[in-house]
């Protein structure tokens, strides 16, 4: 069965540094999408990416995040300079075309760690 | 705006009960998706079912069901039979109309089943 992947699984890193997560969506998929769910906390829309470009980002994906899909199957996520409240699982989601294919596929997901 | 509001933030019930999860929403849209998810300890995102908003018809699958009353604008998750492994975090979700469909979700329901 095709699935989402997404790398690392969890990683820390320092307040300030760049982090960059990484997702290889469903590959017949043309939509993508980052979630993020603080700790204990419901899980938040990001971003959503379509045609190379992105199509819809909430308040929280401010200066700091970035996407990008650097070639035909991955899809990243950067974060700048990451801050303590950076601190969540991100949750790499993909859909396909269409008007009735309103699932998502998620992946595992990346626990981010900001000390 | 859209909103999915679950009440009931912690349940425990004994195994082998039965158990009503529920899920109200609300949508300017006339056409929409609702999703249930459920998330184990492990912390991945198990999709569980979809509905879209001209299917009213309850949906059965196993020991899950599902009762979806748009007059009401409700869809809740009943578990018969509860067991240990049905232990997880519940999330309702809902998508709007456009091509992008972002997700939002509930807060979630957590549930234990008790031995």
């Amino acid at each position: 069965e095709p699935e989402v992947t997404q790398t690392p699984s969890h990683q820390v890193t320092q307040m300030g540094q760049e982090v960059i997560l990484r997702c290889v969506p469903i590959s017949n998929h043309l939509y993508f999408y980052w979630y993020r769910q603080i700790l204990g906390q419901k899980v938040e829309f990001l971003v959503s990416f379509y045609n190379n470009e992105i199509s819809e980002k909430s308040e929280i994906f401010d200066d700091q995040f970035s996407v990008e899909r650097p070639d035909g199957s991955n899809f990243t996520l950067k974060i700048r300079s990451t801050k303590l409240e950076d601190s969540a699982m991100y949750f790499c989601a993909s859909r396909a075309m269409g008007p009735d294919t309103g699932e998502l596929f998620f992946g595992e997901g990346s626990r981010l760690t900001v000390l | 705006a859209q909103k999915v509001t679950q009440a009931q933030t912690e349940i425990s019930v004994v195994e082998k009960e039965d158990v009503t999860l529920d899920c109200v929403y609300e949508t300017r849209d006339t056409t929409y998706y609702l999703f249930w998810y459920k998330q184990p300890p492990s912390g991945e995102l198990v999709f569980l079912i979809r509905r879209n908003s001209f299917d009213e018809q309850n949906e059965i699958s196993g020991r899950y069901s599902w009762n979806f009353q748009k007059s009401t604008s409700s869809f809740n998750f009943t578990i018969t039979a509860s067991q240990v492994v049905d232990s997880a975090v519940y999330f309702c979700a809902l998508t709007d109309s456009g091509g992008y469909q972002k997700v939002t979700f509930g807060i979630g329901t957590k549930l234990q089943v008790i031995p």
